[in-house]
């Protein structure tokens, strides 16, 4: 899981509580990303940072927040408006500026809300 | 748009015996391409790539995979099974010059039996 790290492995919530999942790397990345992974349908993106205090919505980022405020740290809060939050959380980082182009995720957090 | 696509949602293989996981891509340009393993509540793990130049890759724990231009196609390949191969398997694409999103297959469930 190389230099990225995620925390909690596993959080539990409430419906109608919003919820921060955290992610750090020490990779020196500019770019990050978090993505969903739900049973049979792969990883969606939600959102992206290509550098710190910008960031772009991805595919599914309805009832989703981030923050960029440091390189290293890339917060997603999932809000009550999310309808099925629910699901498998990874956070990745990759530096577009090396000819690599390979993304590196960390282990990912298993959010489960009831 | 880029897409991805996994036709097969479980593959099983006997020990020693070669394996292949399916991917097609669809993109508008020239594809990077990507292949990650998953282990259970684990995150994803980079295998190899294909960027620019031979079509052959070869990657990690002895993986290898074919870029078919004309068939839109790179499968995963492998000589020899082990049971330590079992893990989810997905393939990615990211155009070439974008910034760098990845876009997933569902994932392909690979049983290596002893």
């Amino acid at each position: 899981d190389g230099g990225i790290t995620q925390s909690p492995k596993y959080l539990f919530r409430k419906e109608g509580q919003n919820v921060t999942l955290s992610c750090e790397q020490n990779l020196n990345h500019d770019a990050m990303y978090w993505y969903r992974q739900d049973p049979g349908q792969g990883l969606r993106l939600i959102y992206y940072s290509q550098i710190v205090n910008d960031f772009q919505k991805g595919d599914i980022a309805e009832g989703y927040s981030v923050s960029r405020e440091k390189k290293e740290s890339f917060p997603l809060t999932v809000t009550s408006a999310q309808k099925n939050p629910t699901a498998f959380y990874l956070c990745a980082s990759s530096d577009p500026g090396l000819a690599t182009y390979e993304q590196y995720f960390g282990p990912g957090t298993r959010l489960t809300v009831t | 748009a880029q897409s991805v696509a996994q036709p097969e949602d479980q593959v099983n293989v006997a020990e020693g015996n070669p394996l292949t996981v399916k991917c097609t891509y669809s993109v508008s340009g020239n594809p990077y391409l990507f292949w990650y393993v998953q282990y259970p509540n684990r995150g994803l793990q980079f295998l190899l790539k294909y960027i620019t130049g031979d079509n052959l890759v070869k990657g990690s724990y002895g993986f290898e995979a074919e870029f078919n231009k004309s068939q839109t196609s790179f499968h995963l390949k492998k000589p020899s099974a082990l049971v330590s191969d079992s893990a989810l398997y997905f393939c990615a694409v990211s155009l070439s010059g974008s910034a760098r999103q990845l876009t997933f297959g569902s994932g392909t469930q690979l049983t290596v039996l002893p």
